[in-house]
């Protein structure tokens, strides 16, 4: 057990619909990465937070949008969704943020299914 | 932004072979790990090591920051051992991102 938790596991939902997923990080951890596995490929960066505020974005589309709460969990919001929006997302934290932001642990994923 | 590339990309072998997989980045990081995904797609942390040598059991990783690559070594193969292997890395330029290689797929057939 990583120590973050990720909810929910699975997801299916219908094309156009929107979702949130949500990350809980581990005790004491300020930062919050997301990522999208599409099957079979590597791990795309979505974005990452820091204690509430964003500190990089990847390749996110405008569809997607992400935040960071007060008590540092963070949700993934997904609108508008297409096809291949079908993926597993991870949620990773760490304990600091900049280039050395320490080591990260992943959740288990959400993995969402569009039909 | 820094790159990174993994190789060999498959690889197969025997139970009880050993095994030896690449990481290459672009730039000087200061953040390296590697990491193992299962068939169930779990990520289990394997090392951070974004500099010298370190050893967990029949596992073993170097990083050699000066040249920019990092290898991973497996002895006595398992079957447990198959699934993807990432390595991934934060450059001083590249800010908070944590970039991820391509990953190297081990199957280990008994």
């Amino acid at each position: 057990d990583s120590g973050v938790t990720q909810t929910p596991k699975h997801l299916i939902t219908a094309t156009g619909q929107r979702v949130t997923l949500r990350c809980s990080p581990r005790s004491g951890d300020l930062s919050v990465y997301w990522y999208q596995q599409s099957l079979d490929q590597g791990l795309q960066f979505l974005i990452q937070y820091y204690n509430g505020e964003e500190r990089a974005k990847g390749n996110i589309l405008e569809r997607f949008s992400a935040q960071q709460f007060p008590d540092l969990h963070s949700e993934l919001n997904l609108s508008s969704l297409e096809l291949g929006d079908s993926a597993l997302y991870f949620c990773a934290s760490s304990p600091r943020t900049g280039p050395s932001p320490g080591e990260l642990f992943f959740g288990e994923g959400s993995r969402l299914t569009v039909l | 932004g820094i790159q990174v590339e993994q190789s060999p990309p498959d690889l197969i072998l025997q139970e009880g072979a050993n095994s030896t997989l690449r990481c290459n980045f672009s730039d000087s990081v200061n953040n390296l790990q590697w990491f193992h995904q299962n068939p169930w797609g779990q990520l289990i942390n394997l090392f951070y090591i974004p500099s010298g040598t370190k050893q967990n059991g029949r596992l073993s990783a170097t990083t050699v920051a000066t040249e920019r690559y990092s290898l991973l070594y497996i002895s006595s193969s398992q079957t447990t051992d198959s699934g993807v292997y990432f390595c991934a890395v934060g450059g001083y330029s590249s800010a908070s991102k944590i970039i991820f290689g391509s990953g190297t797929r081990l199957s280990i057939r008994p």
